[in-house]
């Protein structure tokens, strides 16, 4: 059974370039999130869906992202333009019914901005 | 609001001996309570969850943790550490509510000399 599947695995881009970062969840779970890991933050949650849709993007830091998610088996982060502050892994998840489910990750985006 | 911490950002301890990461958390209500663990260069993997039941929870690898209400307390137990138990361990803890979302801690680094 395939688990949480993410790419690119490691993206190095110049800074004001456009970075998309693809997820393909668990089939038949219902929640996706999106987390961002740096050293200095730690693990943050951009953003979760539910049923495709955006429930919570409390955590997305500012208007350069944006997330997607037009079906079921898809979704994306896009970073517009990016910065070297963005530098961080971020994960993509997914869990099967209730945010209190347990939550499976990919091996994660490893973005660099220079 | 909910809360989780880690106290120590690294534990040390060597072969055979037991080990003890902490976590204590706030929450209103009871909680859901996690335990993932994170190998170098990978995604986080599920270890063991607190829903409901034996306060003492039995995971994967051998891993336990104790649920302590009095205290607010989850700690990640082992009798004895092996080497390949080196990693980053991340403890969450969710309110019991539709809504609730799962928050992580800042992570605690278990390293585990022979």
């Amino acid at each position: 059974d395939a688990g949480v599947i993410q790419s690119p695995r490691h993206e190095v881009t110049e800074m004001g370039q456009e970075v998309t970062l693809r997820c393909k969840p668990i089939s038949g779970h219902d929640y996706l999130f999106w987390y961002r890991q740096t050293m200095m933050r730690g693990l943050e949650l951009l953003i979760y869906f539910n049923n495709n849709v955006p429930i919570d993007d409390s955590g997305m830091p500012e208007d350069r992202f944006s997330a997607k998610m037009p079906n079921a088996s898809f979704s994306t982060l896009k970073i517009q333009p990016s910065e070297p502050r963005d530098s961080a892994v971020y994960f993509c998840a997914s869990s099967p019914r209730n945010l209190w489910d347990t939550i499976y990750f990919g091996e994660g985006s490893w973005l660099t901005v220079v | 609001a909910q809360s989780v911490a880690q106290p120590e950002d690294q534990v040390n301890v060597a072969e055979g001996n037991p080990l003890t990461v902490k976590c204590t958390y706030s929450v209103s209500g009871n909680p859901y309570l996690f335990w993932y663990v994170q190998y170098p260069n990978r995604g986080l993997q599920f270890l063991l969850k607190y829903i409901t039941g034996d306060n003492l929870v039995k995971g994967s690898y051998g891993f336990e943790a104790e649920f302590n209400k009095s205290q607010t307390s989850f700690h990640l137990k082992k009798p004895s550490a092996l080497v390949s138990d080196s990693a980053l361990y991340f403890c969450a803890v969710s309110p019991y509510n539709p809504g609730g979302k799962l928050i992580f801690g800042q992570g605690t680094e278990l390293s585990v000399k022979p």
